[in-house]
């Protein structure tokens, strides 16, 4: 089982939908997370940590379950501007971060 | 500006002719490293160091060197490029600990 997994998508969808994304993670001492922005060619961004409680930043949501040892990202309203891979990243106990594939996401008008 | 500066942005380059890329950063980070990316693989890391002098293998060192002689600057030495380290290239610095990371802006590398 890999580290860190996320489905590849493409999710192609239209302007104004919902979109989640999941991110599961296999060390269960992992101790932080982070969702990060990939624009084709481009260096990765970081678009938000992810703590216990969940956190929210404008039309984007994340959340974290320890328990099923995954993390989502929540994208409500969708914005042709929000089409990128969206990488997830797991902090390991020493430290080391590890990070998913990534899952790509098309807005279309 | 917080930075992290890479050069060069774009390198063609022959089998077997030695190169290196240069990383560079700012924010007196402690931790830098450096990560390929392919299609399909996500981002790989190659090597890391968590201060100057000391550095570690990554996941995929083979093929590779780095040297951390100052805490700014950690190259990235290729000595004998071959066609399968053909890959987009990026540094990353953060502070130690589990605090986010700041990326170079890549280094695509074509190896013929």
């Amino acid at each position: 089982r890999k580290e860190v997994e996320q489905d590849p998508g493409p999710f192609n969808v239209p302007e104004g939908a919902t979109v989640a994304f999941n991110c599961t993670y296999s060390n269960s001492a992992s101790q932080s997370f982070f969702w990060y922005r990939q624009d084709c060619r481009k260096e990765p961004k970081l678009l938000m940590s992810v703590y216990s409680s969940g956190n929210e930043d404008g039309r984007f949501t994340a959340q974290l379950n320890r328990a099923s040892q995954y993390i989502s990202l929540l994208i409500r309203d969708s914005k042709l501007s929000d089409s990128a891979t969206y990488l997830c990243v797991v902090n390991l106990e020493n430290n080391d971060m590890r990070f998913g594939a990534g899952t790509r996401l098309t807005v279309k008008p | 500006e917080a930075q992290v500066t890479q050069n060069p942005r774009y390198l063609i380059t022959v089998t077997g002719k030695k190169l290196t890329v240069t990383c560079s950063q700012n924010m007196n980070h402690e931790y830098m490293s450096w990560y390929r990316q392919d299609p399909g693989l996500g981002l790989r890391q190659i090597y890391y160091s968590m201060n100057v002098e000391v550095t570690d293998k990554g996941d995929v060192p083979e093929g590779y060197k780095v040297s951390r002689k100052e805490k700014r600057n950690f190259p990235l030495i290729l000595e004998s490029p071959s066609p399968n380290q053909t890959s987009l290239y990026f540094c990353a610095s953060r502070r130690d600990g589990p605090y986010e990371q700041y990326f170079g802006p890549g280094t695509r590398l074509t190896v013929t």
